[in-house]
């Protein structure tokens, strides 16, 4: 069975530059998550997608990150425009239910900004 | 005071002893997550447990629901066991919580 996938595996940007970062979950499964993980730190969720809907994006900066999930499968995650501090890993993760369960992490997404 | 609290911070020991990284919580749960992170930032599920004990390899892991707290303990450690291992709880609202990581170094 494919893992979660996530690209690209690296970025580095400068100060208000834009970035997108991409994640394809496990097949058939429903919930998809978000994190952002400053070293040092433990994950934090961004956004927690259901199917193609959101069902919390409490902790997201709405002013500058957004996030889809056309159809219900793949998700991509906007920075624009980015901030020294989020220079974080991103990562994706998904779940087959829609309440609680085991969750699947891809590899992450490294961003450095400048 | 964070919801999740895990001890130590940073461990290291040498090829073989037995290590235990501690998790307590404060809040009400559904379930609770071990993890384990390489560096490059990849997140593995070790285990998900809602009561007693779970065994894989040489990870066991136990949870006490009515003291809040979880163990992981590795048997035989060796340096690809080097990581960070991270407690995560399901709390009420399905979300979720995240201790900051136990960074674990085992030497040969």
């Amino acid at each position: 069975e494919a893992g979660v996938a996530q690209s690209p595996r690296y970025k580095i940007i400068e100060k208000r530059q834009s970035v997108a970062f991409w994640c394809n979950p496990i097949s058939g499964h429903a919930t998809l998550y978000w994190y952002q993980q400053i070293l040092g730190q433990g994950p934090k969720l961004l956004i927690q997608f259901q199917n193609n809907g959101v069902v919390d994006d409490s902790q997201l900066p709405k002013d500058r990150f957004s996030a889809e999930r056309l159809k219900g499968v793949d998700s991509t995650l906007k920075i624009q425009p980015a901030k020294l501090e989020d220079s974080a890993v991103y990562l994706c993760a998904s779940s087959f239910g829609l309440t609680w369960g085991e969750q699947f992490f891809g590899p992450g997404t490294r961003l450095t900004v400048l | 005071k964070n919801e999740v609290e895990q001890s130590p911070q940073n461990l290291t020991a040498q090829e073989g002893e037995f290590i235990t990284i501690n998790c307590s919580y404060s809040v009400g749960i559904s379930a609770l997550h071990w993890l384990q992170q390489h560096p490059g930032g990849g997140i593995v599920s070790l285990f998900m447990l809602s009561s007693g004990k779970k065994k894989h390899g040489r990870l066991i892991a136990t949870i006490n629901i009515q003291e809040k707290h979880s163990s992981l303990h590795i048997t035989a450690s060796h340096p690809r066991d080097s990581a960070v291992y991270i407690c995560a709880v399901e709390g009420n609202t399905d979300k979720l919580i995240f201790g900051t990581g136990t960074r674990l170094q085992v030497f040969p």
